[in-house]
């Protein structure tokens, strides 16, 4: 079974630059999130999907991220326009059901955004 | 709101055990979770173990739980250097399906 593919692994933008990142869940997996992890920290929840549908986005800077699920598969996450405390690795992790105890999030490796 | 914490670093030497500890604010903490993060690779779930529960064992893991401290750690018996790593403690009330995380703690296992 592939895992959670995300793209680009790297990215360097200076600020007031555009990025999108994209996503491509465990096939099957109704469930998509997106986390910011900042160096040294722990993930933190930007946006939770579930197919197509917005679940939780109470941590999103709606000012400059956005993010679309639009068939329920892939995944794209925007920031627009960046700025230098954007910094940071962007998970993206997958899971088969709604989000309970059991429910096991899968991770993908991460994009690395570095803004200049 | 809810916080997590846990020493930043363990260094170990191959073949003791190693102990990461815990700590949470959350009262209504009712799941809580271990991840490990390799170098640049997404997070893995390890174990998890409700907050009815005093001690948990999986193989080389035991994790336990002292909810009335607030407290939890988890043992990683006979380290070897493929458990180096970042390891995050989250936790997560009945209310809501999003964990909180802590910062993790970077495990280093020497020879």
């Amino acid at each position: 079974e592939a895992g959670v593919a995300q793209s680009p692994r790297y990215k360097i933008i200076e600020k007031r630059q555009s990025v999108a990142f994209w996503c491509n869940p465990i096939s099957g997996h109704a469930t998509l999130y997106w986390y910011q992890q900042i160096l040294g920290q722990g993930p933190k929840l930007l946006i939770q999907f579930q197919n197509n549908g917005v679940v939780d986005d109470s941590q999103l800077p709606k000012d400059r991220f956005s993010a679309e699920r639009l068939k329920g598969v892939d995944s794209t996450l925007k920031i627009q326009p960046a700025k230098l405390e954007d910094s940071a690795v962007y998970l993206c992790a997958s899971s088969s059901t709604s989000g309970g105890l059991t429910d096991t999030q899968y991770f993908g490796p991460g994009t690395r955004l570095t803004v200049l | 709101g809810e916080d997590v914490e846990q020493s930043l670093f363990l260094s170990v030497r191959e073949g003791d055990s190693s102990v990461i500890n815990c700590t949470y604010t959350d009262s209504s903490s009712t799941y809580l979770y271990w991840y490990k993060q390799e170098p640049g690779a997404g997070l893995q779930l390890l174990t998890y173990i409700f907050s009815n529960m005093d001690m948990k064992q999986d193989q080389r893991l035991t994790v336990l739980l002292n909810k009335k401290d607030k407290h939890l750690s988890l043992r990683i018996a006979d380290t070897q250097t493929g458990d180096s790593a970042i390891y995050f403690c989250a936790e997560r009330s009945g209310g809501s399906y999003i964990p909180t995380f802590g910062r993790g703690t970077s495990l280093i296992v020497h020879p």
